[in-house]
């Protein structure tokens, strides 16, 4: 079982829905969890984090927290063209010492 | 906040030479530094992680004679890639966690190394 687990897509999601981007993570104590967008080409960038059990919104993204299911996710309101990308969950092991990164799922918003 | 900066942004190499590539923390020390590959269309892999003050450690099946690391300051980490072949040529990425608590890892905009 790998450590963090996202379907690798592509996700295809017409413009103006909610995309949900789903992201499941196999250390119990993990504490902290992170969204990283990555364009095709470029390197990551933060876009969302969450500690505590629940949502956590921030514009147009939501991040949602289920620490007794294991699950982490990011719901993106109003999906743009702009929002493509490869979208990556990351985890911080209960060491503390790194951030597990998930493969990443491949987010395309049709016009 | 929270800028990390990478230089250079792309090398092209002959077969053979030593490429560095810096990673630096503008606005924040980072104890901690990581050193990222990633073939196209593939996920991130991580090669290695960077303490200041200290040995890096490598990840299985990192040749760490190849890919030599030094963290000497807080805000500066370079990875240099050895005699450097064709099978190396890949987009490499640091990125950087501040000191203090539990904070995310912030990435460089990465070098894009093509060996020919």
């Amino acid at each position: 079982q790998k450590e963090v687990e996202q379907n690798s897509g592509p996700l295809s999601v017409p413009e103006g829905a909610i995309a949900s981007l789903n992201c499941t993570y196999s250390d119990r104590g993990s504490q902290s969890f992170f969204w990283y967008r990555q364009y095709s080409g470029k390197s990551p960038e933060l876009i969302m984090f969450i500690y505590s059990n629940g949502d956590k919104e921030d514009g147009r993204f939501t991040a949602q927290l289920n620490k007794a299911s294991q699950y982490v996710s990011l719901l993106i309101r109003d999906s743009q063209p702009s929002d493509s990308a490869t979208y990556l969950c990351a985890v911080v092991a209960s060491s503390a010492s790194k951030i597990i990164f998930g493969s990443g799922t491949r987010l395309s918003i049709r016009p | 906040g929270a800028v990390v900066s990478q230089h250079p942004s792309w090398v092209i190499c002959k077969s053979g030479t030593s490429v560095k590539i810096e990673c630096r923390s503008l606005d924040f020390q980072a104890t901690t530094m990581f050193w990222y590959r990633q073939f196209p269309k593939q996920s991130l892999m991580l090669m290695a992680t960077s303490n200041e003050g200290s040995k890096a450690t490598y990840e299985q099946g990192v040749e760490k004679d190849k890919f030599l690391i030094n963290h000497a300051s807080l805000t500066l980490s370079t990875l240099t890639v050895t005699s450097a072949h064709p099978e190396d040529s890949s987009f490499y990425i640091c990125s950087a966690r501040a000191t203090g608590g539990v904070q995310p890892q912030h990435f460089g905009d990465g070098t894009r190394l093509s060996i020919l």
